[in-house]
C-alpha cells in the first residue's frame, strides 16, 4: 500500500545544531508540504514543494530550508536549531494542489535543547 | 495571524451526548476540509464542502459549509468514546489554513 513516513519519530538535539527531518512518500504525488504543529496554533505551513527542484516558502519558513531531488522525497533541515523550533513536525502530500486532500505523516517530534 | 478559529478548545463529555464544533473566519475560502488526528498519528481527511451552504454526512456526523463560505460547523450526534481525538477545519485559498483544533474527549 502506498503510504508517507518520516524519520526520525523522535529526536533531541541542541541548539546551533543543525537537523534533517526525512519525508518519504510512495503515493507517486507531485505535491508535498511540511507543517509545524504548535498548542493554540494549530498547523502551521513551512515549505512546500509542487515538483522535482521547485520549493516554495510558507508562513513560518525562516531558520529552515527544503530541496527536492526526486518525487518521493522532501527532507527538512534546520539549518541552526532553535529552542523555538521545539515543536511536531507534520509531512504531507498530494496530487492536486492546496484544496484537496492532504495525506499525512506521524509526525517527528523534535526537542531542541 | 490566525484566519481560521474553532471554538470550543476543549469538549469533554460523556457518550451518547451530542456536540457541535465551531469553524470560523472573517476570509472566504474556496472550500472547507474536516481533519481528524489521533494521538501520535497525522490528521486523516473526514470531509470536504465546496459549495456554500453545504451539508454532509458522515454516518453521526453533520458538516456544514456557510453560506458565505466563511464558516462551518461538525456536529455529532450520540457521541462514542472513539470519537475522541483532535478535530481540525482547514480552509483552502492561495493556502491550506488551519484551525486551532477542537480536542474531543468521550467518556463511557
Amino acid at each position: 500500500d502506498a503510504e508517507i513516513t518520516q524519520s526520525p519519530r523522535h529526536k533531541i538535539t541542541e541548539t546551533g545544531r543543525q537537523v534533517t527531518l526525512a519525508c518519504h512518500q510512495t503515493w507517486n504525488h507531485n505535491n508535498m508540504f511540511w507543517y509545524r504543529q504548535d498548542l493554540g496554533h494549530g498547523l502551521r505551513l513551512i515549505h512546500y514543494s509542487y515538483g522535482v527542484h521547485d520549493t516554495n516558502k510558507g508562513e513560518v519558513s525562516d531558520g529552515y530550508s527544503v530541496s527536492r531531488s526526486n518525487t518521493e522525497d522532501l527532507p527538512l533541515t534546520l539549518e541552526s536549531a532553535a529552542s523555538s523550533q521545539t515543536s511536531v513536525y507534520f509531512c504531507a502530500s498530494n496530487d492536486r494542489g492546496f484544496s484537496t486532500e492532504q495525506f499525512f505523516g506521524p509526525g517527528t517530534r523534535l526537542t531542541v535543547l | 495571524t490566525q484566519l481560521l478559529e474553532q471554538s470550543p478548545q476543549f469538549l469533554s463529555i460523556q457518550e451518547g451526548e451530542n456536540l457541535t464544533v465551531y469553524c470560523n473566519s472573517s476570509s472566504v475560502f474556496s472550500s472547507l476540509q474536516w481533519y481528524r488526528q489521533e494521538p501520535g498519528e497525522g490528521p486523516v481527511l473526514l470531509v470536504t464542502v465546496v459549495t456554500g451552504g453545504e451539508v454532509k454526512k458522515l454516518k453521526r456526523l453533520t458538516f456544514q459549509f456557510g453560506d458565505a463560505r466563511k464558516d462551518s460547523s461538525l456536529h455529532i450526534t450520540a457521541a462514542q468514546p472513539g470519537d475522541t481525538g483532535l478535530y481540525l477545519c482547514a480552509g483552502a485559498r492561495d493556502k491550506l489554513i488551519f484551525g486551532t483544533g477542537t480536542r474531543l474527549q468521550v467518556f463511557p
